[in-house]
Parts: structure tokens; sequence; C-alpha cells
């Protein structure tokens, strides 16, 4: 176990609805990432934050935001769902707030389906 | 093009084969390079880093070719334990945490 916990496991919303997803990362770690992982393909990175602060984002639109929390908590909170948004959405914390260890601790993800 | 490319396969296997697994890099400022694992409904693990001079852990050896811009990973010995996805990943110049995976590839091992 990783110790990060995401929530809920799963869940199904119709275009055009909004969705919340939370993180819990692992004790000790200030930097959470998260990840979209479409169906057949590798994750990819949304955004990163560290000590409550947006510090990278990769290709997704506006609608695709977050926070984190002073206990190092996190939600990725997605607007105007689409069709394309159905994924598995990965939560990630590291041990440090910037730097190269690669080493990112995955909870097991939030499964949203988009009808 | 993809920033990271793997073969998709599936390889499949008979236990105790040596299988190989390739990747290509285009960022040629890319500064590290790691190997997850991905069990079929999980979260990936990190599996293994690579570095210039090739790393070996049991089974595993990872090998990267910076001039090529390449990077592999073989696993001798094949265990059923090993049916899994390999994601290929690299993290770019940025100075933060910033993973890239590739598609993976799909390993299934066989009896």
């Amino acid at each position: 176990e990783t110790g990060v916990t995401q929530s809920p496991t799963h869940l199904i919303k119709t275009r055009g609805q909004q969705v919340t997803l939370r993180c819990s990362s692992q004790s000790g770690h200030n930097t959470v990432s998260w990840y979209q992982q479409a169906l057949g393909q590798g994750p990819q990175f949304i955004f990163q934050y560290y000590r409550e602060e947006e510090n990278g984002r990769g290709n997704f639109p506006p609608r695709f935001s977050g926070l984190q929390f002073p206990n190092y908590s996190s939600e990725l909170n997605v607007n105007a769902l689409e069709l394309d948004d159905s994924a598995l959405y990965l939560c990630a914390s590291s041990l440090v707030g910037t730097g190269n260890t690669g080493e990112l601790f995955f909870g097991e993800g939030s499964r949203l389906t988009v009808l | 093009r993809k920033e990271v490319e793997q073969d998709p396969g599936p390889f499949n296997v008979p236990e105790g084969a040596t299988v190989a697994f390739n990747c290509t890099y285009s960022n040629s400022a890319s500064q590290s390079f790691f190997w997850y694992r991905q069990d079929c409904r999980k979260e990936p693990k990190l599996l293994m880093s690579v570095y210039s001079s090739g790393n070996e852990d049991g089974r595993f050896t990872a090998q990267l070719n910076r001039a090529s811009q390449y990077i592999s990973l073989l696993i001798r010995d094949s265990k059923l334990s090993d049916s899994a996805t390999y994601l290929c990943v690299v993290i770019s110049s940025g100075g933060y945490n910033k993973l890239i995976f590739g598609a993976g590839t799909r390993l299934a091992v066989h009896p």
C-alpha cells in the first residue's frame, strides 16, 4: 500500500456536469500530482501542487482545476464534462517539493465515466 | 509525435523466456528515466530507474542510450507474476517531478 487514498473509486456523470475528485497523500509528502489515464494509454500529467501552489501544468484546458490544502490533501475539479474525459484519474504524492527522483506514490485512482 | 513511444505489444511469452522492451523519447533535454509497472486495473508502481551505465535488479536489466534517445528493459527467466504493462517514463527539464509516460507495453507470461 502506498498510503495514497482517492475517492470516489468509481463514478458516472453526464456531459456538462462537474466533478470533484479527492486525494489524501502519503504522510509527510508535500507534493501532489494528478494524472489522467485513458484506456490503453499511459498516464498523462494534468498538474502538480506543492505547498498549496500549482507549480506545473500539462496540456489540459482550464476547466481542469485543482486545490491543495494545508494538510497536503488535494482535489481535482473538472467542469463541463465531455465524453473524452472518461478515464482513470490518478493522484500521486512525492516526498520532495521539486527534483527528479522519479518515484511517485500513486493512489488506486478514480474511474470516471461520462455518458 | 509522442514524447515517449513504446511498442504496445502484447508480448506473449512462455515462463522462463527472456523478453526485451524498447522505448524512444523525443526530448534530448530529458534528464531522468524510469520503468514503471502497472498491473491490470491497478496503479503504476516504480520498477527501476535507468542509468547511462546500465543497471540490473535481479532478473531485470535496464539500459539507456542518450545518443539514440533509446531506453530498454530486459526481463530474464520470465515468471507468471511478471504479466503486467510496463511503462517507460521520462522526466524532462523543468525542475519538478513531471513524469512523461509512454503508452505501455503489455506482457503476458503463460505456463
